[in-house]
């Protein structure tokens, strides 16, 4: 089953880009990498996905290795906002059993 | 649009007390989602539904119900509440209509149970 590891913990200056990884090297050929972050208690946002390429949108960009055996997001500009749990996840076995584990949380500091 | 909504926001129980947990959409979602996230963990799927009248366990399904009688709506029921099912409980949606799965979620239920 493919799961996630993610470092616990993280601090970025604010400005400067923030770079989190994860390793999923469990994943199957045509799963995606998805990302997601919670701030405070509120509920989970999505932030972006990919398969095989590199994937950029308006808030971040998602490297994969071409192993798809990790990815890294990558929020270019951190602010204090961006301060938040970041989840990366990926469907474990069949239907739609997502996996949240811890996450990383991100601190954006002054 | 509200997106996905959820109701009541907070609840403290007694041990053994029944409860239900509401959570609407108003995007025309067919995939809805029960998750629960303890203090200082990530969330774990507890049921989900591809359409309505349609149900699945999830990774913790143990002490919960659901039901999925109209296509908006997911019901999450506590039959008889435990000290363990303390935690926030938060309702996702999904369009089926792609290949990837975004979720929206909702602002959460915190429920206590004494």
């Amino acid at each position: 089953d493919a799961k996630t590891t993610q470092p616990p913990s993280m601090d970025c200056a604010e400005g400067r880009a923030a770079n989190l990884p994860c390793n999923h090297s469990t994943i199957s050929g045509n799963e995606y990498v998805y990302w997601y972050r919670q701030i405070h208690s509120q509920g989970p946002q999505y932030i972006i996905h990919g398969l095989k390429n590199n994937e950029t949108n308006e808030m971040a960009s998602l490297i994969i290795t071409e192993d798809r055996k990790s990815s890294t997001l990558i929020l270019p500009h951190a602010t204090l906002r961006d301060t938040a749990v970041y989840y990366c996840i990926v469907r474990v076995g069949y239907g739609q059993n997502f996996v949240f584990g811890p996450g990383t949380r991100l601190s954006v500091l002054p | 649009n509200a997106g996905v909504t959820q109701t009541p926001k907070f609840r403290v129980l007694k041990t053994g007390q029944s409860m239900t947990l509401l959570c609407a959409q108003d995007m025309n979602h067919e995939y809805m989602y029960w998750y629960r996230q303890d203090p200082g963990m990530g969330l774990r799927l507890i049921h989900y539904s591809v359409g309505e009248g349609t149900t699945a366990k999830g990774e913790v399904p143990d002490g919960y119900n659901v039901s999925r009688l109209k296509k908006q709506n997911f019901l999450l029921g506590l039959e008889s509440a435990a000290p363990s099912q303390t935690s926030v409980y938060f309702c996702a949606s999904s369009s089926s209509g792609r290949t990837y799965n975004e979720q929206f979620f909702g602002p959460g239920t915190r429920l206590t149970v004494l």
